[in-house]
């Protein structure tokens, strides 16, 4: 099983609003990403835990709000985003990269998120 | 600065042949992934590479020169579900993945 879920597909919200978004694998993974993708452009990580821990933040503003509750979830909280926040928000799972370079990061379906 | 090549578009025939180029300039090495997009869709992970030389997977083979920081993925048999971007990424010798731009693969019947 190499599936990752992200859930929801689609999300509209105003620049006042509130939301989460969420992700979750059940393949022992324990390396999880947040990345960021906007039309025709490659993913952009914004944001990597290992191990429940944040290691990475790629500078991420901070109306971006990351969270790990455990080994499994990774949400992404969402406040005061604006318009050009508008992109597909794909998560994505591997093992601890740092220690097996031959692993891979596989990716949930993403969210396509619309500020307005 | 790190830096990934692939060109932006190419467009094949149905039961041909196409291979598409990726150089690279990254800041240590640490394996070459191509990963196959669909619009709208996550990327699917197709491919590994960590040492010079051939990895085939069916349909598909990838190609790597540490050498000469060059890698291209073969589609054999083109299919019109090829028809999607092709991302080439790089481990760097920090771990990070250090991504192309894509190349959006066209398939004509």
């Amino acid at each position: 099983d190499t599936e990752v879920t992200q859930t929801p597909k689609h999300l509209v919200m105003g620049m006042t609003n509130k939301k989460s978004l969420k992700c979750e694998q059940h393949m022992g993974h324990r390396a999880m990403y947040w990345y960021k993708q906007k039309a025709k452009k490659p993913p952009e990580l914004m944001f990597v835990y290992s191990y429940e821990k944040l290691s990475i933040n790629e500078s991420v503003p901070s109306r971006f709000s990351p969270e790990c509750p455990n080994s499994s979830l990774l949400n992404l909280h969402l406040h005061a985003l604006q318009p050009e926040d508008s992109a597909l928000y794909l998560c994505a799972s591997s093992q601890v990269g740092s220690e097996r370079p031959t692993d891979t990061q596989y990716f949930g379906p993403g969210t396509r998120l619309t500020v307005l | 600065g790190q830096n990934i090549d692939q060109p932006t578009e190419m467009t094949a025939t149905e039961g041909a042949i196409v291979q598409i180029n990726c150089t690279y300039q990254t800041s240590g090495f640490n394996g070459l992934f191509w990963y196959q997009q669909h619009a709208g869709e996550a990327p699917t992970f197709l491919s590994y590479n960590v040492l010079d030389g051939l990895e085939e997977k069916g349909r598909f083979s990838s190609f790597l020169s540490r050498s000469k920081g060059y890698s291209y993925l073969l589609l054999k048999e083109l299919q019109m579900k090829d028809s999607a971007s092709y991302l080439c990424a790089v481990r760097d010798k920090d771990y990070q993945l250090i991504w192309g731009a894509g190349t959006k693969l066209i398939i004509k019947p």
